[in-house]
């Protein structure tokens, strides 16, 4: 089952224009991680932010972490045509020396020239 | 370092054949984890292989199975495919205690 919710669904912005997606979960977490996927291709790794910390940045991607609300929010500053994708978060939870990614609904980015 | 392959690409297979995919992860990483991936469900959590061993697994039928060699290398398998197994399935490897997760490409599944 999904672990929670990533909003918008979907998202349609301006070429140079911030991007910023919401996503929420229902349980504690050790880790939370952000990847993209174009087209129903592979998913790539953008940023993982362990839950003792509160803001991560890499390159033009900012990621924040707010474990009170179980919510963390993917910001993607000046955006470009390419960075079109589905963007999903994944949580994971180390149970003894297992773990697994359990993952958002996703949310759809087009950005228009 | 190359990244995560999975092989096939594609597959078309009819209802009640059978199917292996196969996933050879980031040098080094020695946990693999399997994901099926569909417009309803979205992605899911299939398991997890660790030194040859699954130490996890998600709610699927016993259809679904998986295996990892010495090397690694994961093998998945359903068995009596059904209409709905038509997903993507993805591959991610990791290097325990790091979860880190990176994926391959993935395997498109149409079952017809």
């Amino acid at each position: 089952s999904q672990q929670g919710e990533e909003d918008p669904q979907a998202l349609s912005i301006q070429e140079g224009e911030n991007a910023t997606m919401n996503c929420s979960y229902k349980t504690s977490i050790n880790n939370l991680q952000w990847y993209r996927q174009n087209s129903g291709r592979g998913l790539v790794h953008l940023i993982l932010i362990r839950s003792n910390e509160r803001e991560k940045h890499s390159g033009r991607l900012r990621v924040t972490l707010d474990t009170s609300k179980k919510s963390s929010s993917l910001l993607i500053t000046a955006s470009r045509a390419a960075d079109t994708a589905s963007y999903f978060c994944a949580t994971d939870r180390i149970t003894g020396t297992a773990s697994k990614l359990t993952f958002g609904t996703g949310t759809r980015l087009q950005v228009t020239l | 370092k190359a990244g995560v392959t999975q092989t096939p690409r594609y597959l078309i297979k009819t209802r009640g054949q059978q199917v292996t995919l196969s996933c050879s992860p980031i040098s080094g990483h020695r946990s693999v984890s399997w994901y099926q991936q569909t417009p309803g469900q979205g992605l899911q959590f299939l398991f997890e292989y660790f030194s040859e061993t699954q130490r996890n697994k998600g709610n699927f039928p016993g259809r679904f199975s998986g295996r990892q060699f010495s090397n690694s290398r994961s093998e998945m398998n359903v068995s009596t495919l059904e209409l709905g197994d038509s997903a993507l399935y993805l591959c991610a490897s990791n290097d325990p205690p790091n979860t880190e997760a990176f994926f391959g490409q993935g395997t498109r599944l149409t079952v017809v």
